[in-house]
């Protein structure tokens, strides 16, 4: 199976701050790598296909790069409802794996 | 608009099994696969497999097989779920979502674009 593997782990940031979360695969994945968001209690909210292709209606101040091993989600100013749990999935090989999650906090 | 709604709440004794059904709408139920994750509280997302309505393929993570059987009814456009020999260790929340693509220069991406709000299975003697 792929690991996925993110970090931080947990993150502490304010409103208007530019962050990134980072994913590892523990083997070559392409661009086969996805990024979705969860708030507390809910269903997890599609952001990001193909590593870097933004879903639609999702706000352009969210951003992904990479390919291969290594992969970036980028906030670049961060909004009140923008802090929740994010979580990278590849889709390469069955089964499909995500990372453990990286849950994002007000400072 | 496009949907899936969920069955509700389910409480299982180990050892018995379960069945959460998925209902999509607001498109044609047998032209996407869905797939089920689900999340023991506190914890991360865990893909469980997927189902194809339009050809009856399954994929099912090696954890969960013989342990889970994933169907559908087109007469009743859902989709549905069974975990068998429950434990514990199977509380959580159980999602279906639907598994959209990217098909472009030669790479077949899939994701999870719609999401159900979840299922809450609890085991418990």
């Amino acid at each position: 199976d792929i690991q996925m593997t993110q970090s931080p782990s947990s993150l502490s940031a304010s409103v208007g701050d530019r962050v990134t979360i980072t994913c590892r695969a523990s083997q070559s994945i392409s661009i086969y790598l996805n990024w979705y968001q969860q708030k507390s209690g809910k269903a997890p909210k599609f952001l990001i296909y193909a590593a870097s292709s933004l879903q639609s209606g999702v706000p352009s101040r969210f951003s992904g790069s990479g390919s291969g091993t290594d992969f970036t989600l980028t906030i670049s100013s961060l909004q009140p409802e923008d802090f929740a749990t994010y979580y990278c999935h590849q889709t390469y090989s069955t089964p499909y794996t995500f990372g453990q999650g990286t849950k994002l906090e007000i400072k | 608009q496009v949907q899936l709604v969920q069955s509700g709440a389910e409480v299982k004794k180990p050892g018995a099994s379960v069945r959460v059904s998925c209902k999509p709408s607001g498109y044609t139920f047998t032209s996407y696969d869905i797939n089920w994750v689900r999340q023991a509280p506190g914890q991360g997302l865990e893909w469980m497999g997927w189902v194809t309505p339009r050809s009856g393929n399954t994929d099912y993570a090696q954890k969960f097989r013989g342990r889970v059987t994933m169907t559908w009814d087109t007469s009743m456009s859902t989709v549905y779920m069974d975990l068998g020999s429950l434990r514990s260790e199977d509380t959580a929340v159980y999602y279906c979502a639907r598994g959209g693509a990217f098909a472009e220069n030669g790479y077949y991406i899939q994701y999870m674009d719609v999401w159900g709000k979840g299922t809450t299975v609890t085991v418990s003697s």
